[in-house]
């Protein structure tokens, strides 16, 4: 089945610095990745998603980055904020469409004042 | 204000005893889905829906039953809850309009069964 993982379980950067967030998957043939944020006690929430025919997509103070040919992407967050704090999934979509989405494990962001 | 709404949000039982966790979306969204989460193994997917009387299975749908009865509603169902049920439960809609893949999600239901 799909795999879609995360680099490493917790980051921590510095309040005002650059995060970067890496996840890597399994599967070339996806053509879809979501990034999603899970605050504490809360459910997760969509940030940004790129499609495949695409490397790079940027939002607010978030950038999303697509490596085909090694199969990873990131997630750079600019000026990390004390509310960035939170565990941040990358997810892509089955072969079947957007029925099922296979998400990675997590990491978490700390963000030191 | 656009939510899905999930209930219990906490709940302790015993094996056997079978329990219903409702879900209710307010933004007309024709998929809804059910996820648990557990340490290290991200979310995973239970059971979703298309529509109404449309369901199917995710990946790990052994030991529940859904229902989508009304557009809004999809119960997730444990019949007969066990221990390795115990996990963290949540809700989330789409529209299939857009093309995106955008899930919104409930603020989850802690569910442990003793």
């Amino acid at each position: 089945g799909e795999s879609v993982g995360l680099h490493l379980p917790t980051l921590s950067v510095q309040e005002g610095d650059n995060s970067i967030i890496n996840c890597a998957y399994s599967n070339s043939a996806s053509d879809y990745f979501i990034w999603y944020k899970q605050e504490s006690g809360k459910g997760p929430q969509f940030i940004i998603d790129i499609r495949s025919n695409m490397d790079k997509r940027q939002g607010q103070r978030v950038t999303v980055l697509l490596n085909k040919t090694v199969k990873h992407l990131s997630l750079q967050i600019a000026a990390t904020q004390p509310g960035d704090s939170a565990v941040y999934f990358c997810a892509d979509r089955g072969q079947d469409n957007f029925n099922k989405f296979y998400f990675g494990s997590g990491t978490k962001l700390n963000v030191k004042p | 204000e656009a939510q899905v709404t999930q209930n219990p949000r906490y709940l302790i039982t015993v094996t056997g005893k079978k329990l219903t966790v409702t879900c209710s979306q307010n933004m007309n969204h024709e998929y809804m889905s059910w996820y648990r989460q557990d340490p290290g193994l991200g979310l995973r997917q239970i059971y979703y829906s298309m529509n109404v009387e449309v369901t199917d299975k995710g990946d790990v749908p052994e030991g529940y039953k859904v229902s989508r009865k009304e557009k809004r509603n999809f119960p997730l169902i444990l019949e007969s809850p066990s221990p390795n049920q115990t996990s963290l439960y949540f809700c989330a809609s789409r529209g299939v309009i857009e093309h995106t893949g955008e899930l919104f999600f409930g603020e989850g239901s802690r569910l442990t069964v003793l």
